[in-house]
């Protein structure tokens, strides 16, 4: 069974510019989740999509940051502008539903902001 | 709000000596907590979940306990390729939004 796919694995911008991470989940996961992980931390939920609805965003940064899941499969994940302080891992992870399913997470895209 | 704590921050081992992770949790009621492994450029691989206090789980040389107020991992007669960092999350009861720690990173020396 494939795993959570992501791209790009790396990038680098400079602050203000903007960028787009993009994730592919396991094949039949309805939930799919962005996590950002700075770095000696653990990760931390930005967004929880349920099929094409957004179930939680409440720690999502809505100034800059958006996300899209378009028909309940991919999903991107924007910074517009980006600040230095964006610089992280930024996770995408995928699980069945109801709740309590464990989440498969993807290898991440390093964003470094200069 | 819910809160993790981990520790130590930091483990190095040697080739069979045996030790426990701690994580110590606060959630508004527990629906689980998890284990998860991450390699260094790497996600998080999904080791575990225990539901209830009292639970116990085994994979190799790896056995996570859960009680009301922690859980521990613990890990017997380790390899140089168990170094890694081990993170706990707790999910509340009424969400599915894991609460990860920082991580506990574990070096096994040979």
């Amino acid at each position: 069974e494939a795993g959570v796919a992501q791209s790009p694995r790396y990038k680098i911008i400079e602050k203000r510019q903007s960028v787009a991470f993009w994730c592919n989940p396991i094949s039949g996961h309805a939930t799919l989740y962005w996590y950002q992980q700075i770095l000696g931390q653990g990760p931390k939920l930005l967004i929880q999509f349920q099929n094409n609805g957004v179930v939680d965003d409440s720690q999502l940064p809505k100034d800059r940051f958006s996300a899209e899941r378009l028909k309940g499969v991919d999903s991107t994940l924007k910074i517009q502008p980006a600040k230095l302080e964006d610089s992280a891992v930024y996770l995408c992870a995928s699980s069945q539903t109801p709740a309590g399913y464990e989440q498969y997470f993807g290898p991440g895209t390093r964003l470094t902001v200069t | 709000e819910d809160q993790v704590t981990q520790s130590p921050e930091a483990l190095r081992l040697q080739e069979g000596e045996s030790s426990s992770l701690n994580c110590s949790y606060t959630v508004s009621g527990l629906r689980g907590l998890f284990w998860y492994r991450q390699d260094p450029g790497k996600g998080p691989e999904f080791l575990f979940t225990l539901y209830s206090a009292g639970e116990e789980k085994e994979k190799e040389r790896l056995k996570a306990t859960l009680t009301k107020k922690e859980s521990f991992l613990h890990i017997t007669a380790p390899k140089p390729e168990d170094s890694a960092t081990y993170l706990c999350a707790v999910q509340a009861s009424g969400s599915e939004k894991l609460v990860f720690g920082k991580g506990t990173k574990l070096t096994v020396n040979p």
